[in-house]
């Protein structure tokens, strides 16, 4: 099984809204990524979870904040986020270790809509 | 210059056609190489991951890695309308610490009936 899920499909928010996307993958593997990406661009890195720990943050704004409740669950809470913010969110998960950590699996992602 | 440079296309191919898509790179720190298939408003799917360089077929699909030119190249043999998609290649190092890939900006193929 090499799935990765997203919820929701969509999500619809004003900019006080707070709301929270799920990703779940059931593969074992330790790694977990968001990414962001804009219409007719690739995807661009936003967090890396590595064994549920806060690796990598690529200077994403704090309306941004990433949590991975254990191994197989990785949330991005969402808060008073921008116009601009609208996008594909994605999430991805790998191996961590090995030559298969670049091994990437995406979920379908989680269209954002900020009014 | 980016690390990986993909021509955006769109590739416009004929039901049947052989399709080349190629990517170059500059990181020589790369050593795994990835295409992914998009479709619209979807996720990229993984197709191949390859190391270093050689070829790597599955089914329909070959990819080449010649990391003595920094190219790496997705063939799609008797394509269909259903690999209509845009293709992203992908590069990553071995340890950098970033455990992040690269990508190049993705080619659009449209493969017409």
């Amino acid at each position: 099984d090499t799935e990765v899920t997203q919820t929701p499909k969509h999500l619809v928010m004003g900019m006080t809204n707070k709301k929270s996307l799920k990703c779940e993958q059931h593969m074992g593997h330790r790694a977990m990524y968001w990414y962001k990406q804009k219409a007719k661009k690739p995807p661009e890195l936003m967090f890396v979870y590595s064994y549920e720990k806060l690796s990598i943050n690529e200077s994403v704004p704090s309306r941004f904040s990433p949590e991975c409740p254990n191994s197989s669950l990785l949330n991005l809470h969402l808060h008073a986020l921008q116009p601009e913010d609208s996008a594909l969110y994605l999430c991805a998960s790998s191996q961590d270790g090995g030559r298969r950590y670049n091994e990437q699996f995406f979920g379908p992602g989680t269209r954002l809509t900020v009014l | 210059q980016k690390e990986v440079e993909q021509d955006p296309g769109p590739l416009s191919v004929p039901e049947g056609a052989i399709v080349s898509l190629n990517c170059t790179y500059s990181n020589s720190a790369f050593q795994y190489f990835m295409w992914y298939r998009q479709y619209s408003r979807k996720g990229p799917e993984l197709l191949m991951y390859t190391y270093s360089s050689g070829n790597k077929e599955d089914g329909r699909f070959t990819a080449q890695v010649d990391k003595s030119s920094k190219y790496i190249s997705l063939f799609i043999r008797d394509s269909q309308p259903s690999d209509s998609a845009t293709y992203l290649c992908a590069s990553g190092a071995m340890d950098t610490g970033r455990r992040a890939l690269t990508f190049g900006s993705g080619t659009r193929l449209q493969v017409q009936p």
